[in-house]
């Protein structure tokens, strides 16, 4: 167990549903990541909190938002959901400061169909 | 911007080989991180090791070693004694200015007896 923890572990959904993954940081982490691993695009940031304030926005597509809750804990939300969008969602956390203090979550494997 | 490059989509070692994963990057930050994550077939990321632009000496973690030449941009995986265990996705990354990762294509290692 990494410490941080992702749920559902596993998702399918029809197109143009709305889903959320849901993502708790290690303990005494600050900052959380989410990434998403698809075939075609490989591992792509999307959006980075540091607690609770949005910190940096990568790839990250506009029927997709983020945030980051007082307890820490960060929901992704996915809608208007396309085939397209099937992959796995990581969330990460790390220490602010730390060199390399990231710590990746288990994903969240999303199946549109 | 920041770019990763692993040009091997896929490598074969035999058992107790040793095996290099080629990784090459381009940034114009002064300061920056180089990582390199396995994937199992399960999915989970995991991290194996850690190199700073400033570190003078190639980080070595167990059976991992990064060979960092800094001039050329390159910091290739060095896994010695190949075990079953280590057939997984590798995938190096960098982190700049941000704390975001960004990271390569990867590279599918197969360990055959």
């Amino acid at each position: 167990d990494s410490g941080v923890t992702q749920t559902p572990k596993h998702l399918i959904t029809a197109t143009g549903q709305r889903v959320t993954l849901r993502c708790s940081p290690r303990s005494g982490d600050l900052s959380v990541y989410w990434y998403q691993q698809s075939l075609d695009q490989g591992l792509q940031f999307l959006i980075q909190y540091y607690n609770g304030e949005e910190r940096a926005k990568g790839n990250i597509l506009e029927r997709f938002s983020a945030q980051q809750f007082p307890d820490l804990h960060s929901e992704l939300n996915l809608s208007s959901l396309e085939l397209g969008d099937s992959a796995l969602y990581f969330c990460a956390s790390s220490v602010p400061g730390a060199p390399y203090g990231y710590t990746f979550g288990s994903g969240t494997r999303l199946t549109v169909v | 911007a920041q770019k990763i490059t692993q040009t091997q989509p896929g490598m074969f070692v035999q058992e107790k080989e040793a095996v290099t994963l080629d990784c090459t990057y381009d940034t114009s930050d002064p300061s920056y991180g180089l990582f390199w994550y396995k994937q199992p077939s399960s999915g989970e990321m995991i991290f194996l090791i850690y190199q700073g632009s400033y570190d003078q000496q190639n980080a070595t973690e167990g059976r991992y070693s990064l060979n960092f030449q800094k001039a050329r941009k390159s910091a290739n995986l060095v896994i010695s004694a190949s075990q079953l265990g280590d057939s997984a996705m590798y995938f190096c990354a960098m982190r700049g200015s941000g704390y975001a990762l960004n990271f390569g294509k990867g590279t599918s290692l197969l360990v055959t007896p």
